[in-house]
């Protein structure tokens, strides 16, 4: 079975501080996952991606995440949160089981940045 | 480089009009191409997806169809919208085949059914 859960749909932080999007994932085959940002009345953009090389992947605007199999997660992570930031982030798992591939998108977490 | 096109960006139609959503990707071919629905306050739903042309799957009954005419070409259409049909339509693609792995979306269309 394949299922993504964003634990938060809602997180606010203060510019300048960490950010901590969390995400975790169940799938039965070897899963690629991803996390997509939206920002208002834009389509998605890829942030980063793992797909089965380094744990730890680095993206754009800073952001990285580290894939944990030991507790099937997939967090996002920012040192210091910019006022560009604020948008909605989407945890994504992909796997080719049943020989088809089936990517599942989480119900997202709008991040809002406070000045 | 690979691009993908979709229009229109906006459109307020009355219920009960038809509906016609485009979209086209460039810089690739054979791509499996697909139609998401991002309603108010909720997370994405596949609604259509196709692996070539006129090969379309449909994830979730409702009023809508999909054609895929071309090789990048994918529509998305209904001959009679609900007002339950509003919401942010996204148009997506992705290689075929175990390498390809990455979505890659559209800008979107905001849909108000009035």
């Amino acid at each position: 079975a394949q299922s993504v859960t964003q634990l938060d749909s809602h997180v606010s932080v203060s510019e300048g501080t960490p950010v901590l999007l969390r995400c975790n994932y169940s799938s039965s085959y070897s899963p690629s996952l991803f996390w997509y940002v939206q920002h208002p009345n834009k389509g998605l953009q890829l942030l980063l991606k793992y797909t089965s090389a380094a744990t730890l992947v680095k993206g754009i605007n800073g952001f990285e995440a580290e894939f944990k199999k030991s507790e099937t997660s997939f967090h996002l992570t920012k040192p210091s949160a910019h006022m560009s930031d604020a948008a909605e982030y989407f945890c994504v798992v992909s796997d080719r089981g049943g020989g088809y591939q089936k990517v599942t998108f989480g119900t997202g977490t709008k991040l809002q940045v406070i000045p | 480089s690979q691009t993908i096109h979709q229009w229109p960006a906006t459109l307020v139609q009355p219920v009960g009009s038809p509906l016609s959503l485009e979209c086209t990707v460039e810089g690739t071919s054979n791509p499996n191409l697909y139609w998401y629905r991002q309603a108010a306050g909720r997370g994405l739903q596949l609604l259509f997806y196709s692996v070539g042309i006129g090969q379309i799957s449909s994830e979730v009954p409702q009023n809508l169809s999909a054609s895929r005419p071309q090789d990048r070409q994918f529509i998305l259409s209904s001959k009679k919208l609900l007002l339950s049909d509003s919401g942010f339509y996204l148009c997506a693609w992705k290689e075929q085949g175990a390498g390809g792995n990455t979505i890659y979306f559209g800008e979107g269309s905001w849909l108000t059914v009035v």
